[in-house]
């Protein structure tokens, strides 16, 4: 079954840092862009970040840029996001989603769970 | 930045009548190189992640019921429901993926009547 697994979340003060993780189960895992999205308590969807299937090319919301970095293990099948700076305003569930082509201009067809950020202190 | 708007904010419909939300973008969405929208739809129900349902505004994703249909091109989009169930009370998102930042719509909530 393709799934979509996230872990790391957490309770963080006010300029700390977390790094979330994407265990994902699918197949020919490098061969499709990855996001995440967040959506805080209450509120609607909003992408943070995308990768490329190999991993080279990254693009960010600039409400986190300079502050995330997202990345990908290909021979893991694994997905990070290192959070640093964390502001209140990051609070949220993040979701990670497979594109569904190798570019990043997809529509998201597998989501995870999701795992919840609080930043708070 | 595209942002993307939608119409009503929240929906009550009575079962098997019909449900309709409009989507709006700021810019066309469409790439002219291969004429096709880059919009999708997606259902969240509570405490679930949302569900991809429309991708090319108007391509049913795998599985998804007959009595979701996507229509619309440019700028204007609509997700229709043709006669709507109980397991179809959720929130409806749109999302363009023609431009980063890729964004969504704000929401449209559907409850029963």
């Amino acid at each position: 079954e393709v799934q979509l697994l996230e872990s790391g979340g957490g309770l963080v003060q006010p300029g700390g840092s977390l790094r979330l993780s994407c265990a994902a189960s699918i197949s020919s895992f490098r061969s499709y862009a990855m996001n995440w999205v967040r959506q805080a308590p209450g509120k609607g969807l909003e992408w943070v970040s995308s990768i490329s299937g190999s991993g080279v090319s990254t693009n960010y919301a600039d409400s986190v840029k300079g502050r995330f970095t997202m990345s990908r293990d290909n021979s893991r099948n694994t997905l990070h996001l290192q959070m640093n700076s964390l502001r209140a305003e990051d609070t949220a569930v993040y979701y990670c989603t497979k594109a569904s082509s190798s570019g990043w201009y997809a529509a998201s067809d597998i989501w995870g769970q999701g795992t919840m950020v609080t930043v708070s202190s | 930045d595209i942002v993307m708007t939608q119409s009503p904010d929240s929906l009550s419909v009575s079962l098997g009548e019909r449900a309709a939300i409009n989507c709006k973008s700021s810019q066309s969405v469409v790439y002219n190189s291969n004429n096709k929208n880059y919009l999708a739809w997606y259902q969240q129900k509570p405490g679930q992640p949302p569900k991809l349902l429309i991708y090319w505004a108007s391509t049913r994703e795998s599985g998804v019921p007959d009595r979701f249909s996507g229509s619309g091109s440019g700028t204007d989009f609509t997700l229709t429901i043709s006669s709507l169930q109980a397991e179809d009370v959720a929130v409806y998102y749109c999302q363009q993926y023609y431009d980063t930042p890729l964004t969504f719509g704000p929401g449209t909530r559907v409850d029963i009547k």
